[in-house]
């Protein structure tokens, strides 16, 4: 099955710094990847994702990165801001029945002020 | 607006017992998902269902089981609770599609088994 590791588990920025998350997969037929941020006691939620056939999308102050050979893709926050500390799931999923993600382990974002 | 509830935030159980989590979306969405939270091993895939009655096991569903009879619920039953299932429960739903879409999430059940 799909393996997605996540790096770094926790990361610390000062604001206005930028922020960088990596996550890797192993499948191939993977072809869905999106990001998801979770705030301190609230539900995960979809930020931003990228389709296979896109190398890059971006919406505002965030950005993905899609490399299909490496099979590696990343989350950029530019101009990080307080209310971007969360922790933030990388997933990978493909066409098949469900449209089932696997997730990385998290990383913990924390912006100091 | 999508909205996906839990039957419960926190529930404590004690060892052995039946214990039922109930998920329900009104989105008329075809999958639905159940999965495990624990610090560093973020979201693990117990259980989803892609129509009623139908299931397919995750990536952990030793020790659990689940029933989708109607599409809009779907529960998760754990048959003899144990202290190795403490964790946060998080119930998904999503529209049917292809190339991925986009799950969205219940508030979560803590549950801690005593």
């Amino acid at each position: 099955g799909e393996n997605v590791e996540q790096h770094p588990s926790t990361l610390s920025v000062q604001e206005g710094d930028s922020a960088v998350i990596k996550c890797t997969y192993s499948d191939s037929a993977s072809n869905y990847f999106p990001w998801y941020k979770q705030e301190l006691g609230k539900r995960p939620q979809l930020i931003i994702d990228i389709r296979s056939n896109v190398g890059e999308k971006k919406d505002q102050r965030i950005a993905v990165t899609l490399n299909k050979t490496a099979k590696h893709f990343s989350l950029h926050i530019t101009e990080t801001q307080p209310e971007d500390s969360a922790v933030y799931f990388c997933a990978a999923g493909t066409n098949n029945a469900g449209n089932m993600l696997t997730f990385g382990g998290g990383t913990r974002l924390m912006v100091k002020p | 607006d999508v909205k996906v509830t839990q039957s419960s935030r926190y529930l404590v159980k004690r060892t052995g017992e039946k214990v039922f989590l109930e998920c329900v979306q009104d989105m008329d969405h075809e999958n639905m998902f159940w999965y495990r939270q624990d610090p560093g091993l973020g979201l693990r895939l117990i259980y989803f269902s892609y129509d009623v009655k139908m299931k397919e096991k995750g990536d952990i569903p030793e020790g659990y089981s689940v029933s989708r009879e109607k599409k809009e619920r779907f529960s998760l039953i754990l048959e003899s609770a144990s202290t190795n299932q403490t964790s946060m429960y998080l119930c998904a739903s999503s529209p049917l599609g292809q190339g991925g879409n986009e799950q969205y999430f219940g508030p979560g059940t803590r549950l801690t088994v005593t």
